[in-house]
């Protein structure tokens, strides 16, 4: 069974500064997706990225930059200089990889990390 | 926005009724998912309809169904609301050709 851990609950840190959050999974699949979304009060999930389970690079995108380490089955998810607009809750998810299923997956999320940029 | 829209925004039930809650997806998007996230916790799959047929299920309930209509617009429908069942109901689209699905606002469902 799959499984996503966000150990940290809460997080509040005061606008500019970086903040991480973290994210630990399970899977007994070799090939697998993780992804990042963000879920504003309105609601909607957002999507930030996705991952192959082959694919162990570093990912930057502007602000954001993901640390993904198989080793430690780890894909935790960097904010630099932080910014009002980032306050939200932040899911962590991860699929199992299926060839015709691109895009489709079926989504295990984690509880999700609430952050909140203090102006 | 991501043009996936759901009906109504929220609902109000009585333990025992029945709810009907419906998702239009994005143009051109053959496969829809409904996810369940009840608070302060994360969506949990409930299942997923691929031109019509659904195409997988996670660990609900038969009293949990749903439809898939030839415009690709969805419906969940639940029987026998409990109170547990209190949660917000997303749908997500998708094509099947782009690194992600599309998610909607949601539905508020609160059983009393």
């Amino acid at each position: 069974a799959q499984k996503v851990t966000q150990a940290q609950t809460e997080i509040s840190v005061v606008e500019k500064e970086d903040v991480t959050l973290d994210c630990v999974y399970e899977t007994r699949d070799t090939t697998y997706y993780l992804f990042w979304y963000k879920q504003p009060p309105s609601g909607e999930l957002v999507f930030l990225i996705r991952r192959n389970s082959f694919d162990e690079q570093n990912e930057i995108s502007g602000r954001y930059s993901w640390n993904f380490q198989k080793s430690t089955s780890s894909f935790n998810f960097t904010i630099t200089a932080s910014q009002v607009v980032d306050s939200a809750v932040y899911f962590c998810a991860l699929s199992e990889a299926s060839g015709s299923n691109f895009g489709n997956e079926k989504l295990t999320f984690g509880t999700g990390t609430r952050l909140t940029i203090i102006p | 926005e991501t043009g996936v829209t759901q009906s109504p925004t929220h609902l109000i039930k009585t333990r025992g009724q029945q709810v009907t809650l419906r998702c239009s997806s994005q143009s051109g998007h053959n496969t829809v998912s409904w996810y369940q996230q009840a608070l302060g916790q994360g969506p949990q799959f409930i299942f997923q309809y691929y031109r019509e047929e659904e195409n997988g299920r996670g660990n609900f309930p038969p009293r949990f169904s749903g439809l898939q209509f030839p415009n690709y617009s969805s419906e969940l429908n639940v029987n026998a609301l409990e109170l547990d069942d209190s949660a917000l109901y997303l749908c997500a689209s998708s094509s099947g050709t782009e690194e992600t699905q599309y998610f909607g606002p949601g539905t508020r469902l609160l059983v009393l």
